[in-house]
């Protein structure tokens, strides 16, 4: 069964430091998403994806973060520059059609620890 | 803003018997949809179960059922027969329909244990 694979697990990096997380959505889907989890709070989104431009995305989503499709398979987010307070699970997602129309897939998740 | 919110951090059942776990919404939208996602210990998300609004009728999946109590802003999930592979985080979610693209709004999930 198809299904979204994300990488690396876990990452650890510095403060200050870029970090790519990178993802693998399904083959035939149109729509991505990143969404991330402080430990201990909600599940949040972060960015939508369509059609190689961004969609929505929320306040969280401020200049330090960029997404890019780069070849046609992997989805990317990027953080410019960490702080301490981007610690968190960050969940790639992806869905065929819009919204609730279709069911959006998770990926596992990549856990970033910025020290 | 919508919001959801579930206020059982965490539950326990035992093997064979039926846990329910609450949501409740707020959103002045009239057309969304409502969804229960899974996530077993490291392992991604699933849906469970999803319900439309405009729907009366209750969403069922096999031993997953709900409660969809829309004037309310009530969403409760059943698990009928729990079983040892229903231990996970459930997490309750609500996507407006229409100009958004689809992003989830969550709660802050309901770590369910089922006891043999």
């Amino acid at each position: 069964e198809p299904e979204v694979t994300q990488t690396p697990s876990h990452q650890v990096t510095q403060m200050g430091q870029e970090v790519i997380l990178r993802c693998v959505p399904i083959s035939n889907h149109l729509y991505f998403y990143w969404y991330r989890q402080i430990l201990g709070q909600k599940v949040e989104f972060l960015v939508s994806f369509y059609n190689n431009e961004i969609s929505e995305k929320s306040e969280i989503f401020d200049d330090q973060f960029s997404v890019e499709r780069p070849d046609g398979s992997n989805f990317t987010l990027k953080i410019r520059s960490t702080k301490l307070e981007d610690s968190a699970m960050y969940f790639c997602a992806s869905s065929r059609r819009r919204g609730g129309l279709d069911e959006q897939f998770f990926g596992p998740g990549t856990r970033l620890t910025v020290l | 803003a919508q919001t959801v919110t579930q206020s059982q951090p965490e539950m326990s059942v035992q093997e064979a018997e039926t846990v329910t776990l609450s949501c409740t919404y707020d959103t002045s939208e009239n057309n969304y949809y409502l969804f229960w996602y899974k996530q077993p210990p490291s392992r991604q998300m699933i849906l469970v179960i999803r319900q439309e609004a405009y729907k009366q009728q209750n969403a069922t999946e096999n031993r997953f059922s709900v409660n969809f109590q829309k004037a309310a802003k009530s969403f409760s999930l059943k698990i009928s027969d729990s079983q040892l592979g229903d231990t996970a985080m459930y997490f309750c979610a609500s996507l407006n329909y229409g100009g958004s693209q689809g992003n989830l709004i969550f709660g802050k999930g309901t770590k369910l244990s089922v006891k043999p």
